[in-house]
């Protein structure tokens, strides 16, 4: 059974980095047929994708339009994690983050989730 | 991106069967059969209920289903029970290869 456990700071000051580990266990980050996803939800914007990281002969990632300037997602394979960066945060980046293992283009499996809160 | 457009809120006695819509456009929606539901009650993470449009994961009711004509997809639900009343999002895959989501439907039930 696939399970994530998501870990980080519950609370960042504006122009600061968000950053946001996500354990996996019952898969592998260089797993070939899933892809691993930062996804997060606040009461003003809803539940807003933010990119993926996954394994394909090469590592690729591929990031929501709007938040490219400033995200980075990175895997961990010593560690069989992956993990969120989010450089220049701002109050509205206020949300739940959750990380999640997308397979069949379904996210099968959901980490926890954080409340991470920016403010100062 | 555009958020796809589902209906606010839902409603349905016991029993009953529900459809709730998602509308998108002819570069997510329409582009692939890469559309999922999810399902979330208050302060859970959301839990997939459909992907590729019609197939259910393992331990879904099969009182779940969902369906795709042009640039609209569907979740409908049969048999309502109490347990089914959440909140629902839909998300589609885009040529972008980037994800959007439906801004939710909150199901109640009677």
């Amino acid at each position: 059974q696939v399970q994530l456990q998501q870990s980080g700071p519950g609370l960042v000051k504006p122009s600061q980095t968000l950053s946001l580990t996500c354990a996996i266990s019952g898969d592998s980050v260089s797993s070939d047929s899933a892809a691993w996803n930062w996804i997060r939800q606040s009461p003003s914007r809803g539940l807003e994708w933010l990119g993926r990281t996954y394994y394909r002969s090469k590592w690729s990632n591929e990031y929501s339009l709007s938040l490219r300037s400033r995200i980075t997602i990175n895997p961990d394979t010593s560690k069989n994690q992956f993990s969120l960066q989010l450089n220049s945060v701002a109050p509205e980046d206020t949300a739940v983050y959750y990380c999640a293992r997308e397979v069949s283009s379904g996210w099968f499996n959901w980490g926890q989730g954080s409340l991470v809160t920016v403010s100062s | 991106q555009s958020a796809l457009t589902q209906p606010a809120s839902v409603s349905g006695s016991p029993g009953q069967s529900i459809t709730i819509s998602c509308t998108g456009t002819s570069s997510d929606v329409g582009a692939y059969n890469f559309v999922s539901w999810y399902q979330q009650h208050p302060g859970k993470a959301p839990k997939l209920m459909i992907y590729e449009v019609t197939n259910r994961p393992s331990g879904v009711s099969n009182r779940f289903s969902g369906s795709k004509s042009g640039n609209t997809a569907s979740l409908t639900i049969s048999g309502l029970q109490a347990e089914d009343e959440a909140d629902y999002y839909c998300s589609s895959f885009t040529i972008s290869s980037t994800w959007v989501f439906g801004g939710g439907t909150k199901l109640t039930v009677l």
